[in-house]
């Protein structure tokens, strides 16, 4: 079965520190995607960044990169220069194939605070 | 602009008296997804339309139903709810191998 684990329930980070958020997974998929999303208090949930299992370089966008290691099943999220708007709860979700079909499934999540 | 609508943001509804949340999208998606956020966990997966082809998770209760008419709307009918059924309802679309999935606002559902 397919899984997703957020090992880090909080974390902390000094204003424009860099931090890292960890992600590890599950899957006997050879094709799979990863991806991380934002949900700030308002409750929306806000895409941030995608990668494919075949996906030969790491993704970044912007202040966010993956750190992507196959091996090790895992695909940390790393927010470069925190800002305090940052702070939100950050979700680690894969897409799975059943049926032909992808479905997303969604980590515990972790909750960022930024620190002036 | 908003490319998946979520009505209403809130919905306050009686214990046992049926409820409807809507979904709609501008993005020409064929995959819908319905996903409950109880407080403080993760969006628990309950459906998902692939074109028409509805796809039930094993845990989804039989309370919760969805009808897709068209591409663009999907709603989520609880039939009869319970007091643990007060959470938030994201609706998300994307293409059906997705390179990223998109959001709505959500409903946050209040059962009184």
């Amino acid at each position: 079965a397919q899984k997703i684990t957020q090992t880090q329930p909080g974390m902390f980070v000094q204003e424009k520190e860099a931090v890292t958020l960890d992600c590890t997974y599950d899957t006997s998929d050879p094709s799979y995607g990863l991806f991380w999303y934002k949900q700030p208090s308002s409750g929306e949930m806000i895409f941030l960044i995608y990668q494919g299992s075949y996906d030969q370089q790491n993704a970044t966008e912007g202040r966010y990169s993956l750190n992507f290691q196959k091996a090790r099943k895992s695909a940390n999220l790393v927010i470069s220069a925190s800002q305090l708007g940052d702070s939100a709860m950050y979700f680690c979700a894969m897409s799975r194939t059943s049926g032909g079909y992808n479905k997303l499934i969604f980590g515990a999540g972790t909750r960022l605070a930024v620190h002036p | 602009d908003a490319m998946v609508i979520q009505n209403p943001r809130y919905q306050v509804t009686q214990f046992g008296k049926p409820v409807t949340l809507s979904c709609s999208q501008t993005l020409n998606h064929n995959v819908m997804y319905w996903y409950q956020q109880k407080s403080s966990q993760a969006p628990k997966l309950l459906f998902h339309y692939y074109d028409k082809d509805f796809n039930n998770e094993a845990d989804t209760p039989d309370n919760f139903q969805s009808r897709r008419p068209n591409t663009s709307f999907c709603f989520l009918d609880i039939r009869s709810p319970g007091l643990g059924d007060a959470a938030m309802y994201l609706c998300a679309t994307s293409r059906g191998h997705p390179t990223e999935a998109f959001f709505g606002q959500g409903t946050r559902l209040t059962v009184v």
